[in-house]
């Protein structure tokens, strides 16, 4: 049974700082996604990440993967406020089928 | 930007009672999906649908959940006789059918709450 996993599950950090989220999957993955919830919304696409080293990179956010570590990473750079918001990694194993969440990251940034 | 479209947005049964759940997606996709998040955790995938047949399903997708599409437009989840640890926020999602990589576009869900 595939397994993710977030950490930290919380984080509450300050503006003009950094920091990184992780997310650990079980096994062997196709696919990594990260998606970003606010409260009460729906789930917003961030970043697709296919292959092994792949970065990618849309304003504050820089996410990356390591297949054989099966390990990717959130990074969050200068924080500003409109950045809170709980942050879901998602693996797809099979190709087109389902995506297995994260337990999210809760994130909110402090003035 | 188009979107995946869920209806109603919010819904309150009583248990015992059927409900159904409305998806419109986005027009040139092929595979659809329902999720639930139970309120404060993970996102969990209930079905995915491709060419008007399930092509995979987890345990929570037991005999009280059923989907269609009907019409050729709308997606529905249907839940029979609904408990009350079916409530949730139901997410539809859709994604093409010739880019593998495409990620999932999801609605902005339907709040279930069951009485």
């Amino acid at each position: 049974e595939l397994k993710v996993e977030q950490n930290p599950l919380f984080l509450s950090m300050q503006e003009g700082k950094n920091y990184t989220i992780y997310c650990n999957y079980s096994t062997t993955s196709d696919r990594l996604y990260w998606y970003r919830q606010d409260p009460g919304k729906s789930l917003e696409s961030l970043f697709v990440l296919l292959s092994n080293g792949a970065v990618k990179q849309e304003g504050r956010l820089m996410a990356s993967l390591d297949t054989k570590a099966r390990l990717s990473t959130l990074h969050i750079t200068a924080a500003v406020h409109d950045l809170s918001a709980t942050y879901f990694c998602a693996v797809d194993r099979s190709g087109n089928e389902k995506l297995t969440f994260g337990t999210g990251t809760r994130l909110t940034i402090i003035p | 930007e188009p979107e995946v479209t869920q209806t109603p947005s919010h819904q309150v049964t009583q248990m015992g009672q059927e409900v159904i759940l409305r998806c419109v997606p986005i027009s040139n996709h092929l595979y659809f999906y329902w999720y639930r998040q139970i309120l404060g955790q993970k996102v969990e995938f209930l079905v995915s649908f491709y060419n008007n047949e399930i092509s995979e399903k987890s345990e929570i997708f037991d005999d009280q959940f059923s989907v269609e599409r009907p019409d050729g437009s709308n997606f529905t989840l249907k839940i029979r006789s609904t408990k009350l640890e079916d409530s949730a926020m139901y997410f539809c999602a859709t994604r093409t059918g010739g880019a593998w990589n495409s990620p999932l576009h999801f609605g902005n869900g339907t709040r279930l709450t069951v009485t």
